[in-house]
């Protein structure tokens, strides 16, 4: 059975840089063909799809963040990471990690999530 | 403002079924089957109920189930259970350039 589990700071400053890591356990982050996403649901709101890896590194990103957004994977930790630059109040949000295995447009794995709080 | 539009609430007594539309355009819902339905209770991260429009992962109930007319998906819900309250989002592949699109959530109460 496949787990992520995302971590890192709950608390970021205003125009710093959110990072976050997310780990895969159960089975190897580069066995199958899958993407690895992020996603984010501000308070009482929808979701939102941040960006994605392949474990071969090729990227995709939402077009309303992609100026700010970087994921990368790295295949000898069974993790991969969010960084979100320049961070303001309105990224204040749950952001949780999910496996798209390719070729069906859904999610079947998500992290428990993890709130992300940006202020000074 | 989410890309696939759905009704905020719906809301059926035990045993009654409840359908939740999600619409989108062309270029979303209508343009690909890849049209998938999750399940979130409060506090905890969304679970996968549907997929490809009518296909369920293993251990989803038969209790629901989906599917597609045009730019319009739709999630049903036969013989509510009391487990059933939660909100539920629709998304949709949207192509090489957006990728994947959300609905704003339904929250289904079961009275």
């Amino acid at each position: 059975q496949v787990q992520l589990q995302e971590s890192g700071p709950g608390l970021v400053k205003p125009s710093q840089t959110l990072s976050l890591t997310c780990t895969v356990s159960g089975g190897s982050i580069s066995s199958g063909s899958y993407y690895w996403s992020w996603i984010r649901q501000p308070a009482g709101k929808g979701l939102e799809w941040i960006g994605r890896i392949s474990t071969s590194g090729s990227t995709n990103y939402n077009s309303s963040l992609k100026s700010r957004v970087t994921i990368s994977v790295d295949t000898s930790t069974n993790q991969f990471s969010l960084n979100l630059s320049s961070v303001t109040a309105t990224d204040t949000a749950v952001y949780y990690c999910a496996r798209w295995p390719t070729g069906t447009g859904s999610f079947d794995y998500w992290g428990q999530g993890t709130l992300v709080t940006v202020s000074s | 403002q989410s890309a696939l539009t759905q009704p905020p609430s719906a809301s059926g007594s035990p045993g009654q079924s409840v359908t939740i539309s999600c619409t989108g355009t062309g270029s979303d819902v209508g343009g690909y089957s890849y049209v998938s339905w999750y399940q979130q209770h409060p506090g905890k991260a969304p679970k996968l109920i549907i997929y490809e429009v009518r296909k369920r992962p293993s251990g989803v109930p038969d209790r629901f189930s989906g599917s597609k007319s045009g730019n319009t998906a739709s999630l049903t819900v036969s013989g509510l259970q009391a487990e059933d309250e939660a909100d539920y989002y629709c998304s949709s592949y949207a192509g090489s350039n957006t990728f994947v699109v959300f609905g704003g959530g339904t929250k289904l109460t079961v009275l």
